[in-house]
């Protein structure tokens, strides 16, 4: 069974649109985390997610939002998708001492 | 905020050469985590230190914790191809063991047969 999951795996999209990536552990974790990496591969941390504490990346744009209906889930809408947007976005999740990465969606806005 | 800075950012062997990189901080580290995303895949923890002046093996893999705590290095004996990806040093941005994880920038390792 896969730690973290997240779907979609590739994510094409238009300018303008409002989409939503899913993310789901069954490690029991209580922290879940989003990230971005741009094409220069750097990982940038935009949420975690802890005991219904939510602690954001001030550079974030508000366009991004978590979302977790349960200490298992952690979701990611963005609306008016712009093409700076374009990334991949991976979840993660994590007990404490290390983190378990979700595949990572490919999003990208045309 | 907090961040760490990590050298260099990319890094080309032969192989059969060995390979460090490393990460510097400001201010002094709780613990630090390494973790290696190989091209297409995503991040995999590889270790945590947490005592100063630790050192860790990993097969060909050294990790080093700095006596100050502010520094750490991944060294890598007689790089494979199989050794191919990305490295990141890893710190959590409050200092304790939850919190958001920060990640370095990572330093690119290719490894020409």
């Amino acid at each position: 069974d896969t730690a973290v999951s997240q779907t979609p795996k590739y994510l094409v999209t238009q300018m303008g649109n409002d989409k939503s990536i899913k993310c789901e552990q069954n490690l029991g974790h209580d922290t879940m985390y989003w990230y971005k990496q741009d094409s220069k591969k750097f990982l940038k941390i935009m949420f975690s997610y802890n005991n219904k504490e939510l602690i954001i990346n001030e550079t974030v744009p508000n366009r991004f939002s978590p979302k977790s209906p349960d200490k298992a889930h952690l979701n990611l809408h963005i609306n008016s998708l712009e093409l700076g947007d374009s990334a991949v976005y991976f979840c993660a999740s994590s007990q404490g001492i290390l983190a378990f990465f979700g595949q990572g969606t490919r999003l990208t806005v045309v | 905020g907090q961040q760490v800075m990590q050298i260099p950012q990319y890094q080309h062997v032969q192989e059969g050469e060995d390979f460090t990189t490393y990460c510097n901080s400001s201010t002094t580290l709780s613990n630090i985590q390494w973790y290696k995303q190989r091209p297409g895949g995503h991040p995999v923890f590889l270790i945590q230190l947490v005592k100063s002046g630790e050192v860790k093996k990993q097969k060909r893999l050294t990790f080093q914790f700095g006596e100050a705590k502010k520094n750490s290095s991944l060294h890598i004996t007689a790089t494979q191809t199989t050794d191919v990806g990305t490295y990141f040093c890893v710190t959590p941005a409050y200092g304790g063991s939850q919190g958001n994880l920060i990640f370095g920038k990572g330093t690119k390792l290719s490894v020409k047969p």
